[in-house]
């Protein structure tokens, strides 16, 4: 069974740093990676995916993130964060449920404060 | 542009009715699935459905049941609410297919049960 471990709960930073949310997954075929940002009382809207190819996905709001396939990780990131991007991130695998059905598998979500 | 909605967006309940929760896509897609989502555990699937009339369980479907009768509409039925079902739950959509298809939100109904 696919598992996903997001390694933080709460993240809390300055305005201006640098963040890293860390995100390991368990598989033993070949995933397809996603992150998920979640504002407050809104649903999920995806940030990036990865498929296949260049091991560095950017996405929107200036976020990216790094598949490492040796040690299994997705972690995600950003150079410089604002305010606005106080948010639950939600890293999450593809798997496959039979046939041509896939299913995500979530982990538990990393709570990202920007302080001022 | 995408859109998924979810019927309400907060909902009380008492002990032992019967709720439904709807949700509606206009995307044309395939997939639909009905999470419910609580602090410290993310997300977790209660059902998901590939096609008109079919459904497969997840990973918590007790004390819950869904219907799927059009491609646009997947409901979620709590036959008899209880307050451990206190959640916010979400829908999404998504294309069938290979798995880089991401899956498309509702902004969640926010269900309490007293």
């Amino acid at each position: 069974a696919q598992s996903v471990t997001q390694l933080d709960s709460q993240v809390p930073v300055f305005e201006e740093a640098p963040v890293e949310l860390r995100c390991n997954y368990s598989s033993s075929v070949s995933v397809y990676l996603f992150w998920y940002v979640q504002y407050p009382n809104q649903g999920l809207q995806l940030l990036l995916k990865y498929l296949s190819g260049s091991t560095l996905v950017k996405g929107i709001n200036g976020f990216e993130a790094e598949f490492n396939k040796s040690q299994t990780s997705f972690h995600l990131r950003k150079p410089s964060v604002h305010i606005s991007d106080t948010a639950e991130y939600f890293c999450a695998v593809s798997t496959n449920s039979g046939g041509s059905n896939y299913k995500l598998t979530f982990g538990k979500g990393t709570l990202l404060t920007v302080n001022p | 542009d995408v859109k998924v909605t979810q019927s309400s967006r907060y909902l009380v309940k008492r002990t032992g009715e019967k709720v439904f929760l709807e949700c509606v896509q206009d995307m044309d897609h395939e997939n639909m699935f009905w999470y419910r989502q609580d602090p410290g555990l993310g997300l977790r699937l209660i059902y998901f459905s590939y096609d008109v009339k079919m459904k497969e369980k997840g990973d918590i479907p007790e004390g819950y049941s869904v219907s799927r009768e059009k491609k646009e509409r997947f409901s979620l039925i709590l036959e008899s609410a209880s307050t451990n079902q206190t959640s916010m739950y979400l829908c999404a959509s998504s294309l069938i297919g290979a798995g880089s298809y991401e899956q498309y939100f509702g902004p969640g109904t926010r269900l309490t049960v007293t």
